[in-house]
């Protein structure tokens, strides 16, 4: 079971919004640690798409967009794509486990 | 171009032990924290451990305290590379491995570059 609770599903049709949640608790993102989200294409490794809590890596569109507040980040796509069909994971660290943790992973759907 | 390349056997009996290496080609990563972190088939990702590798704390390591006790990582400093062993895998420790970097030197706690990936299957 996962530190961190993501929706397992989300969906849009192309160009629409849609947000993902990751919840945690006061031993990793209530404790101030920053969030981070990944993209997982299928048979692929994750990529980078945002650090720092709202920090987009080079090459990223500007369609993705993060933000934290107290125990939760989310993860925004505006102008939905169907390339943007995909895993997603956000990730922090744990004060309590002493390392890094991942949501439970949120996988987007292009209608 | 950086690329982090794994290699490692990909099926094992129970009770053994898995054995993967990652190297890094195309930059130089002293004192980051090489990670490994792992993907149940259909599943989400689970870190398992880092070392300190090539830095003042060279050699420091960290685990997921679920698999303390079967999970050591090292380093080979002089080949830049760094070995992960899980011993007395199960069936439930079928997986796609992968190696992945953090610059803690700058304070990052994401993972910026990650490897190909290796399934490891246990099965008798």
């Amino acid at each position: 079971q996962s530190v961190l609770t993501q929706p397992p599903s989300v969906s849009g049709a192309p160009g629409q919004r849609v947000t993902i949640s990751c919840t945690g608790s006061s031993s990793n993102i209530g404790a101030g640690y920053n969030v981070h989200w990944y993209q997982q294409l299928p048979g692929t490794a994750p990529k980078l798409l945002i650090s720092d809590n709202t920090n987009r890596p080079s090459g990223v569109p500007d369609r993705f967009s993060g933000s934290k507040s107290d125990t939760s980040a989310s993860l925004a796509i505006t102008g939905l794509q169907t390339e943007d069909e995909a895993d997603y994971y956000c990730q922090s660290s744990d004060d309590s486990l002493g390392g890094y943790v991942f949501g439970s992973g949120t996988r987007v759907t292009v209608l | 171009q950086v690329q982090l390349q794994q290699w490692g056997a990909g099926l094992l009996k129970p009770s053994e032990t898995l054995s993967l290496t990652c190297v890094v080609y195309g930059g130089s990563f002293s004192g980051y924290f090489w990670n490994w972190i792992r993907q149940p088939p259909g599943k989400g990702l689970e870190w398992i451990g880092e070392i300190n590798h090539g830095g003042s704390h060279s050699g420091r390591t960290n685990y997921n305290a679920s698999l303390k006790g079967r999970v050591t990582i090292s380093e080979d400093t002089s080949a830049s590379q760094v070995s992960l062993k899980l011993s007395s895998v199960t069936a439930a420790d079928t997986a796609v491995y992968f190696c992945a970097i953090v610059d803690a030197t700058g304070g990052a706690t994401y993972f910026d570059y990650w490897g190909q990936g290796t399934l490891v299957t246990v099965s008798s």
